[in-house]
Formats: C-alpha cells, sequence, structure tokens
C-alpha cells in the first residue's frame, strides 16, 4: 500500500518559468512533510519541509504547499534553473516516529 | 556533501556471501538510519538508531539483516546468504533527533548481487 504517491514520473519545464511538484498521500497520522532532491550516484539532499500545523512554507525559490483536507502538497520551484533538473521525493512522517515513508519520486528536466 | 560517509560505495558479491556495509553519521547528530531503494522506486525505511538504541525496525528487514551502532557513532549494516533480491542502493542518514528534523544522506553503498 503506497501511503505516499507521486503520480507524475516526470516533468519537464523550460528554464525561468514555474515547476510545479505534485504529492498525495493517504495516512492521516501523517504530521510532517519533506521534498528531498536526488542527484545520479548522489544520497537524497534535503530541500524544505511544512509541519501539518501550517499550510504553506518558503525558502528562496521553493516554496512547499499543503492542502490537509485534500491529503495533497505540492513544490513550487520559481524560476526554475537547468541545476534543478533532477529527481525529486516527497516524504512524511508520522506523530512521534523519525521514519519517513517516501514517494516514488518524479524526474524534472528544466531546459533552456 | 553533507558530512553523512558510507563505505564501500559499490559492492559486488555472489549470491550466498555475507557483505558489511559502514556508515559514519554527522559527528553531532543522536539518530541513524537505515533504507534501501530499488530502481524506480523511493528509499523503504529499514531501521533506525537513537545512539545506540535499535529503536524501530521494518518488517523487510528479514532475519538474514542485522544492523549495530555500537557506540552510538558509527553504524554496521550486514547481509548474510544475500540473495538476488537485496540487489539496490543501501542509503544511510542521520539527524539530530527530536522530531520534525530533517535526514541528511550519505552517498549510499551500491549492492550488486550476482
Amino acid at each position: 500500500d503506497q501511503q505516499v504517491k507521486q503520480n507524475s514520473p516526470s516533468l519537464s519545464v523550460q528554464e525561468g518559468r514555474i515547476s510545479i511538484l505534485n504529492c498525495d498521500y493517504t495516512n492521516s497520522m501523517f504530521d510532517y512533510f519533506l521534498w528531498y532532491k536526488k542527484y545520479p550516484a548522489e544520497g537524497p539532499t534535503f530541500l524544505i519541509s511544512i509541519s501539518s500545523i501550517k499550510d504553506k512554507n518558503e525558502d528562496g525559490r521553493f516554496t512547499v504547499f499543503l492542502n490537509k483536507s485534500a491529503k495533497h502538497l505540492s513544490l513550487h520551484i520559481v524560476p526554475s534553473q537547468p541545476g534543478d533538473s533532477a529527481v525529486y521525493f516527497c516524504a512524511a512522517s508520522e506523530v512521534n516516529t523519525d521514519k519517513l515513508i517516501f514517494g516514488t519520486g518524479t524526474r524534472l528536466q528544466v531546459f533552456p | 556533501d553533507t558530512g553523512v560517509s558510507q563505505d564501500p560505495r559499490h559492492k559486488i558479491t555472489k549470491r550466498g556471501q555475507n557483505v558489511t556495509f559502514r556508515c559514519d553519521p554527522i559527528s553531532e547528530h543522536n539518530r541513524l538510519y537505515w533504507y534501501r531503494q530499488t530502481l524506480g522506486q523511493g528509499p523503504e525505511f529499514l531501521t533506525y538508531f537513537q545512539n545506540e538504541a535499535q529503536l524501530e525496525k521494518s518488517r523487510l528487514l528479514s532475519d538474514r539483516f542485522s544492523a549495530e551502532r555500537p557506540k552510538g557513532s558509527f553504524s554496521t549494516l550486514e547481509i548474510q546468504r544475500t540473495e538476488q533480491g537485496d540487489s539496490a542502493m543501501y542509503l544511510c542518514a542521520s539527524s539530530r533527533g527530536g522530531g520534525m528534523d530533517e535526514q541528511f544522506f550519505g552517498p549510499g553503498t551500491r549492492l550488486t548481487v550476482l
């Protein structure tokens, strides 16, 4: 049972435009959500997080939105840059546990 | 470079052999995690430690797998009697702990079982 779902395996965006990556979850006990970026041959790198008491968190070009009623979160990257090309993973954890549950990832390609 | 190191980076072994991987976390981090990632999937949780105590183990961690963190610093993950299905990227991560704290991942050890 996939508790965290990323339904778009890939996304292609022009440099300078907005990239929107989506993530859906099924577990109501999740209270902390994270986005990681992964380049080939490297481990995932933490990007941004949001707790369930918020609906938005912003860090520079990256903004994460959380819609608890829809069990949906999204990552916005504005403006997109070629260096943002990577696989993006959404992850979540339940109250009182550090165990992260990851989605299957979305490969973002930013072209000039 | 996140500061989490793993050794070796690659391991090729024959089915039935035992393998051991090492993870060195960021020095001030109390919590250490092991995940496994197969092609086309996200990382899957295996186990984690608070200092030297193993707090949680996934059902994925069969009795052929054992993890230790003897002095609360580095950790080892051993797989006995490897099977072809064990071929994967094994990722280690660490965090300060205490909840809602990002985990910093190492580069991973890629295991290939022939």
